[in-house]
């Protein structure tokens, strides 16, 4: 079985530019989270998916911060314009109904 | 509201020897646990979890970690470390209903031989 899928897996780009990040996650699954691991901490929620929408994007930054998922399947995040504090890796999740998160190897991003 | 200490951002252990890793956590309904192992540029792996049922938990790699109510903890252990066991490892927590979990800073292994 394949797992949560991520691209790319690196990024850099300089500030003020935009950034996509891309997620397929595991056939099945119905929820779908972004999390954000800034260096030496642990990961935080950005935003959970149940199918095709977002039930929880309490912490997600609106102002520069955009998420959609097609379909219920694959979802993309999205950075307009980047700050240099936006440097981080991004991590997406799935999980089937009631069951155990599974997730992918990050995205690092780099904003210069 | 909910919240995970993790004590210790970095533990050295000989190979061989006793891995503790310690987790309190705060939540204010009977909460789901978790511990992950996240390598260098991956992802992070569930080793074992929480969920109301038996009190010690067994997980992959030889770890285990027992829940107590009393003292709001869930200490990962293992009784002989491995090579193999350097990584990062986090702890995490989840109300039920809530499926998101709130993590740990994190505690780094070193494995010495």
């Amino acid at each position: 079985e394949a797992g949560v899928v991520q691209s790319p897996r690196y990024k850099i780009i300089e500030k003020k530019q935009p950034v996509a990040f891309w997620c397929n996650p595991i056939s099945g699954h119905n929820t779908l989270y972004w999390y954000l691991q800034n260096l030496g901490q642990g990961p935080e929620l950005l935003i959970r998916y149940e199918n095709e929408e977002a039930v929880d994007d309490s912490q997600l930054p609106k102002d520069r911060f955009s998420a959609e998922r097609l379909k219920g399947v694959d979802s993309t995040l999205k950075i307009q314009p980047a700050e240099l504090g936006d440097s981080a890796v991004y991590l997406c999740a799935s999980s089937p109904p009631e069951g155990e998160q599974y997730f992918g190897p990050g995205t690092r991003l780099t904003v210069t | 509201a909910q919240s995970v200490t993790q004590l210790g951002s970095h533990v050295s252990v000989s190979e061989g020897a006793l891995v503790l890793l310690r987790c309190n956590y705060s939540s204010s309904v009977p909460p789901y646990l978790f511990w992950y192992v996240q390598y260098p540029n991956q992802g992070l792996q569930l080793l074992l979890k929480y969920t109301s049922a038996a009190t010690l938990v067994k997980g992959i790699n030889g770890f285990e970690a027992e829940f107590k109510k009393s003292e709001t903890s869930f200490h990962l252990t293992k009784p002989s470390a491995h090579m193999s066991d350097a990584a990062e490892y986090f702890c995490a927590v989840s109300e039920m209903g809530r499926r998101a979990l709130t993590f740990g800073s994190g505690t780094r292994l070193q494995v010495q031989p």
